[in-house]
């Protein structure tokens, strides 16, 4: 049973504009996310995370948006740029203290020049 | 600064095989340990985590086995390698309030 689900396996976007990532999760426990970013054969790394005391979080370019409501979160990356293009994670962990997270399948985002 | 270490990068091992994989991490202290596989076109798959020495959780059922000999070190074993174990893995840290976890740079696995 996937908790974590990133329907879109791809996604391409004009250089400049905005990308949007989404990302649903199912169990309600869950009130914690985050959102990597991984290159092929590396680790993924850390771009912006979100409680769900908040419904937005921004860092630089890079928005996160919560709707606990519809158990869904977004990412919005404006403007897109070349170096964008990677694969992005999304992932969850309830706030029990067991410190697992859950991750998605991952979007590949394509930023064309 | 905290780091976290990951070897090796590749690795060719025949089926039937063991394994050992190793982590460790520097500039902090009593970190959570997590391993993550990543199998071809799939997301990221927890194995494996630990909140302290000794203390393994295990997320799905499967050949492997995962130890913690020392508070900053994590490592991913097996004693027979299956081709479904074939895939990238990695381990990762976290701090005490787990806020965001830390990867390493992975292992390519590959079992022919």
């Amino acid at each position: 049973d996937q908790q974590v689900k990133q329907n879109s396996p791809s996604l391409s976007v004009q250089e400049g504009r905005i990308s949007i990532l989404n990302c649903d999760y199912t169990n309600s426990m869950f009130d914690y996310f985050l959102w990597y970013k991984k290159y092929p054969a590396e680790g993924p790394t850390f771009l912006i995370s979100i409680s769900s005391i908040k419904d937005k979080n921004e860092d630089g370019r890079f928005t996160v948006f919560l709707n606990k409501s519809a158990k869904h979160l977004s990412l919005h990356i404006v403007p897109s740029q070349p170096g964008d293009s990677a694969v992005y994670f999304c992932a969850a962990s309830p706030s029990s203290g067991t410190y697992k997270y859950i991750f998605g399948t991952g979007t590949r985002l394509k930023v064309l020049a | 600064s905290q780091t976290i270490h990951q070897w090796p990068a590749t690795l060719v091992q025949p089926v039937g095989s063991p394994l050992s994989l190793e982590c460790t991490v520097e500039g902090t202290s009593n970190p959570n340990l997590y391993w993550y596989r990543q199998a071809a076109g799939r997301g990221l798959q927890l194995l494996f985590y630990s909140v302290g020495i000794g203390q393994i959780s295990s997320e799905v059922p499967q050949n492997l086995s995962a130890s913690r000999p020392q508070d900053r070190q994590f490592i991913l074993s097996s004693k027979k390698l299956l081709l479904s174990d074939s895939g990238f893995y990695l381990c990762a840290w976290s701090g005490g309030s787990g806020e965001k976890l830390f990867f390493g740079s992975g292992t390519q696995l590959s079992v022919l």
